[in-house]
């Protein structure tokens, strides 16, 4: 089955800065992938996706990359802000057969911190 | 917008006795529901995938007659800890796909502490 793997598991930016996490997986069939920011005690929710036919989407301050060829995605955050700060996971999943839901595989999980 | 509910947001029971969680979307219809766990400082691992009017799919290593799953309409799943012991104590949620697309909405979580 799949493997996403994610890194860093925790990270401190000032604000201001930019923050970057990365993210592996192993199936070459997965073609979604989405961004989910969880804070403390809350319900994840996703805050970016991206599907296999596109390289980057942007929405305002933060954009994710996808290198189908090496199987790495990778969350970018600009002007980071105290509010920022929460656990961010990455995910991935793959089609499959009509009427079937798909199915993620999240990451492990990096705890973002931004300093003031 | 797509809203998942879970009821209730914590319950603390005793050990040896069964609890049940709802989970419903409240302005969607989901034809498949997710469970998830998710330990602290740890990242949601899937337990089942519950399918309307028909039985949920299990993931390796869950019990299926421990976490009864029931998705009896396209907006409730209920997933029910029998026989709850403390380490099931944890945070469970659950997500909805609205049917026709591939969008997991997730419900605010449920925490369990079973004493």
């Amino acid at each position: 089955g799949e493997n996403v793997e994610q890194h860093p598991s925790t990270l401190s930016v000032q604000e201001g800065d930019s923050a970057v996490i990365k993210c592996t997986y192993s199936d070459s069939a997965s073609n979604y992938f989405p961004w989910y920011k969880q804070e403390l005690g809350k319900r994840p929710q996703l805050i970016i996706d991206i599907r296999s036919n596109v390289g980057e989407k942007k929405d305002q301050r933060i954009a994710v990359t996808l290198n189908k060829t090496a199987k790495h995605f990778s969350l970018h955050i600009t002007e980071t802000q105290p509010e920022d700060s929460a656990v961010y996971f990455c995910a991935a999943s793959k089609s499959v057969s009509s009427g079937s839901a798909r199915q993620l595989t999240f990451g492990s999980g990096t705890q973002l911190t931004v300093l003031p | 917008g797509a809203v998942v509910s879970q009821h209730p947001s914590r319950v603390i029971c005793k050990s040896g006795t069964s609890v049940k969680i709802e989970c419903r979307s409240l302005d969607f219809q989901a034809t498949t529901m997710f469970w998830y766990r998710q330990f602290p400082k740890q990242s949601l691992m899937l337990m089942a995938t519950s399918n309307e009017g028909s039985k949920a799919t299990y993931e390796q290593g869950v019990e299926k007659d421990k976490f009864l799953i029931n998705h009896a309409s396209l907006t409730l799943s209920t997933l029910t800890v029998t026989s709850a012991h403390p380490e099931d104590s944890s945070f469970y949620i659950c997500s909805a796909t609205r049917t026709g697309t591939g969008t997991q909405y997730f419900g605010p979580g449920t925490r369990l502490l079973v004493l």
